[in-house]
């Protein structure tokens, strides 16, 4: 079946402007995940998802960050006023229920760069 | 933050050679598990071993866990070219929630 799907797959911008990434999860998937991967590093937690509710936001580094998954299927990220170090590749995964024994698939990531 | 270190950070070998990478993470965890990273985009998910056991197996994947040290390890046997990537631990803390914590992790070339 099919994996979990974000696009864009790059996405370059200028400091100050709007961006939406989007994440479509494993069909079924209750959790949804979003990490942040800088260059050379692993991935940081951003957000979890359990259902449509927001169940750990502690990742977020700040307020220009939000994220929406109104549905309980597709997620949203969304940054305002972006940053030259916002640019990093942003990763989704989702797993069937967020238990402590699932496996979280990834997908392929959104390449951001801020100019 | 990172809770994990992998080791080393940069290994090259042979074809056909075993490859072993080594994590360390910091607090206790409900499992930890391993991802595999090409080109620096999605992760692929390689094996997930719970706190209560010691070794499983995959295929060419020997990962073993000891979580008096707080460490694992990750054996690629006869490895291969198309096995060079990143590999990542990554943790899923006992009172972290669901996220998972990631490791530096390590480059592996592979060498024909």
């Amino acid at each position: 079946g099919a994996g979990v799907s974000q696009t864009p797959s790059n996405k370059v911008t200028e400091k100050g402007k709007y961006v939406e990434l989007r994440c479509d999860p494993i069909s079924g998937h209750t959790a949804l995940y979003w990490y942040r991967q800088s260059l050379g590093q692993g991935p940081e937690f951003l957000i979890y998802f359990q259902g449509t509710g927001a169940a750990d936001d502690s990742g977020l580094p700040n307020d220009r960050f939000f994220a929406v998954r109104p549905e309980g299927s597709v997620s949203t990220l969304k940054i305002q006023r972006t940053e030259r170090g916002d640019s990093a590749v942003y990763l989704c995964a989702s797993s069937g229920s967020g238990g402590i024994t699932d496996t979280q698939y990834f997908g392929p990531g959104t390449r951001l760069t801020v100019l | 933050s990172q809770q994990g270190e992998e080791d080393p950070q940069a290994l090259s070998i042979q074809e056909g050679e075993n490859a072993t990478m080594n994590c360390s993470y910091k607090t206790s965890i409900n499992n930890l598990q391993w991802y595999r990273q090409n080109s620096g985009r999605g992760l692929v998910h390689l094996i997930l071993i719970r706190s209560n056991e010691r070794e499983k197996h995959s295929g060419r994947l020997r990962v073993t866990l000891d979580t008096s040290k707080k460490s694992s390890s990750l054996l690629i046997t006869a490895s291969r070219a198309a096995d060079t990537a990143s590999y990542f631990c990554a943790t899923d803390a006992d009172n972290a929630g669901n996220m998972l914590t990631f490791g530096g992790g390590t480059r592996l070339m592979v060498k024909p």
